[in-house]
Order: C-alpha cells, then sequence, then structure tokens
C-alpha cells in the first residue's frame, strides 16, 4: 500500500477481553514501531522490531502487552486482560531503515483507538 | 536517549514565521535531531531532520546551534493549517516523544 495502515480503525472492548491490532507497514520497511497515546498525552514508545526480531521491548507496560511479526512485515500488538487504562491510540510507525541512521525518515499509520468499557 | 525540551506552547500570527526552538543539550555526536508534528486525531508527520548543518525543505528549515545542543525548526509563513503539536527528537534508536510544543496559528 502508498501508506501504514491500521486496523481496526475503532475498536470497543469489554474489560477482561483480549485484543489484537495489526499493522502493515510500507513495503520493504524493516523497521517497526509501536506506541500509544493516551487522550491528550504525547507518544509512549511500547516496542521496535528490526525485521522479525525486537532488540528493545523496553517500553512493554507490563506482561499483557506481546507484539510479533512475521515476514518482516506484518505486525500484531496483543494486549491480553484490557483494562480501562488501556484505553488509548495506538500508532505504528515504520522506516526504510533504523531509524536514527539519520537518512530515513518513519511514517506513522492513522492509529486505532481502543476503548475498554 | 537523548531528551529534549520545548515550550509548551505557543501563538504566531498567521502570515508570520513561527519559530519553534528545542534544547537537546546532552545529545551525542551520532545522533540526529528529527521533527514531526501532529494535528489532532492524525498520525504524526515527518517535517525534517538533520546532523549538525542546517536544513530546509519544501515545510521548514531547521537551524542548528554549532554545540549541537539546540536547535530551532522556522516555519517561514505559518497558515492555519500548521496549528499543530509540534515534536523535537533525537536518539539513536528509540525515538521518545516528549510532549512537544502546542503551536496555534492566529487569524
Amino acid at each position: 500500500g502508498a501508506g501504514v495502515s491500521q486496523s481496526p480503525s475503532n475498536k470497543v472492548t469489554e474489560k477482561g477481553k483480549d485484543v489484537e491490532l495489526r499493522c502493515d507497514p510500507i513495503s520493504g520497511h524493516t523497521a517497526l514501531y509501536w506506541y500509544r497515546q493516551s487522550l491528550g498525552q504525547g507518544l509512549e514508545f511500547l516496542i521496535y522490531f528490526q525485521g522479525n526480531s525486537a532488540p528493545d521491548k523496553s517500553g512493554l507496560p507490563s506482561d499483557r502487552f506481546s507484539a510479533e511479526r512475521t515476514g518482516g512485515s506484518v505486525s500484531t500488538l496483543t494486549i491480553q486482560r484490557t483494562q480501562q487504562e488501556d484505553s488509548a491510540v495506538y500508532l505504528c510507525a515504520s522506516s526504510l531503515q533504523e531509524w536514527g541512521t539519520g537518512w530515513t525518515e518513519a511514517f506513522f499509520g492513522q492509529g486505532t483507538r481502543l476503548t475498554v468499557v | 536517549d537523548a531528551k529534549t525540551t520545548q515550550p509548551t506552547s505557543m501563538d504566531c500570527a498567521e502570515g508570520r514565521a513561527a519559530n519553534l526552538p528545542c534544547n537537546h543539550s546532552t545529545i551525542s555526536g551520532n545522533e540526529y535531531v528529527y521533527w514531526y508534528r501532529q494535528i489532532h486525531s492524525q498520525g504524526p508527520q515527518y517535517i525534517i531532520h538533520g546532523l549538525k548543518n542546517n536544513e530546509t525543505n519544501e515545510m521548514a528549515s531547521l537551524i542548528i546551534t554549532e554545540d549541537r545542543k539546540s536547535s530551532t525548526l522556522i516555519l517561514p509563513h505559518a497558515t492555519l493549517r500548521d496549528t499543530a503539536v509540534y515534536y523535537c527528537i533525537v536518539s539513536s534508536r528509540n525515538f521518545v516523544f516528549g510532549p512537544g510544543t502546542r503551536l496555534s496559528v492566529l487569524p
């Protein structure tokens, strides 16, 4: 596709249920990032993938959060036993190479708005 | 990862230049300065980045001080559509977004 695609765009779930959020990065982008943004807050880094491996999982807020990436492309962020404080917009970004190398930018999707009721 | 500090908010008159400062005093030699912006309810949008030289593109200019401890993003002729939160980021790997500067362009 032309850009980073995330699905669903909106998700309402009951407290205690598991949810899966999907990110389709731009074709050929090796680096993929997940962030979340609570209402009125800045972006909180969650996890970063280089290819299929996640060298940095430091941002995952608890063991209820996990993410995987297969085939160096699609990534899924899973939240188990959702809590109300998990309500936020979950944003995915991809870049041609690892950020910080200076010559590539990251492109963001429009996010998944998760509401836990 | 280097941390950044930015003013919480700024106002700018439409048609005037908007100058958004950022302090990054702990930046290391191989870290770049990136600027993104986020318009309400949208994903962040890349604006510009640089290492030590000043940079310009169709959206903005980036001025980085010689010691690299601070930088300024310049929107030369701000429009109402430039109203957004602007994030200054420096990192060698993880992009840590601070709270940014909320720029309001006023008619």
